[in-house]
C-alpha cells in the first residue's frame, strides 16, 4: 500500500521532442505528489508538484497530469533538451506537518540526445 | 546561500565498524528526514525530526541504526557494527515544515562504502 511504481525505467529522447514518465500509487491517503530532478553526485531537486484535487499543473515545459480515480500521474517535459538529462523521482507523501514520509518511485534516467 | 551539508561525502569503512553521518540542515528548518539510497534507486525513507523529536523512525533498517538531533539543528546518522548491505548513499532534507507541500531540501549525500 506504501509503494509508488513508475515507469519507464529508462529513456530516450530526441531534442526538442516530449518526455513523458508515469507513476501509480496505491494509497490513497496521500495528498501531495513531487516530482524530483537528480543529477550524479547530487541531492534530488524538486522540480514541480500536485496536490490531488487539481488534474494538471504546468511550470515552464514542466507538466504534471493527476488522474485521481486511476491513483496514476505523470511527468510531461516539453521540448526535451540534453541539459534535461538526469534521473527524475516520482512521490508521493500524506503532507502533514511538513512532507511526512515521502515514498519514492525507483526513478526514470533521461537521456536527451542532441 | 548555505543548503544542507553532509560529511563526510564518502565513507568506507570495513565490516563490523561504527560510523557516524553528519546532516547540517538549513537554518531555521524545523524538519529534517534521512534516505537511504541504494545504487539505481529511489531514496527510501529512514526517519524524521520535528525540530529535536523524532517522530517516525519505522524506515530505520534495523536496531544497528541510529538518528539524533539533540538540539533541534544538526543531525548524525550511526551505524553501528556495519554490513556489506549497508552500503548506499545516506540523504538528508530539510524543510520549513509549516505548509502543505513543503519543498525538502536535499543534501549531497554521503556514500557509504562498507568493506
Amino acid at each position: 500500500q506504501q509503494q509508488v511504481k513508475q515507469s519507464p525505467q529508462s529513456l530516450i529522447v530526441q531534442k526538442g521532442g516530449i518526455s513523458i514518465i508515469n507513476c501509480a500509487y496505491e494509497n490513497t491517503a496521500f495528498d501531495y505528489f513531487p516530482w524530483y530532478q537528480q543529477f550524479p553526485g547530487k541531492g534530488p531537486a524538486l522540480l514541480i508538484a500536485i496536490r490531488p484535487d487539481v488534474s494538471e499543473k504546468k511550470e515552464g515545459r514542466f507538466t504534471i497530469s493527476f488522474n485521481k480515480s486511476a491513483k496514476q500521474f505523470s511527468l510531461h517535459i516539453m521540448d526535451s533538451q540534453p541539459g534535461d538529462s538526469a534521473t527524475y523521482f516520482c512521490a508521493a507523501s500524506k503532507d502533514s506537518t511538513g512532507g511526512f514520509k515521502t515514498i519514492f518511485g525507483a526513478g526514470t534516467r533521461l537521456f536527451v540526445k542532441a | 546561500g548555505a543548503g544542507v551539508s553532509q560529511s563526510p561525502r564518502y565513507k568506507v569503512a570495513k565490516r563490523g565498524q561504527d560510523v557516524a553521518l553528519r546532516c547540517d540542515p538549513i537554518s531555521g528548518h524545523v524538519s529534517l528526514f534521512w534516505y537511504q539510497q541504494a545504487l539505481g534507486q529511489g531514496p527510501e525513507f529512514l526517519t524524521y525530526f520535528q525540530n529535536e523529536a523524532q517522530l517516525d523512525k519505522s524506515g530505520l533498517p534495523s536496531d544497528r541504526f541510529f538518528a539524533e538531533r539533540p538540539e533541534g539543528s544538526v543531525s548524525t546518522l550511526k551505524i553501528q557494527r556495519t554490513q556489506q548491505e549497508d552500503s548506499a548513499v545516506y540523504l538528508c532534507a530539510s524543510s520549513t515544515g509549516l505548509a502543505w507541500g513543503n519543498e525538502q531540501f536535499f543534501g549531497p549525500g554521503t556514500r557509504l562504502t562498507v568493506l
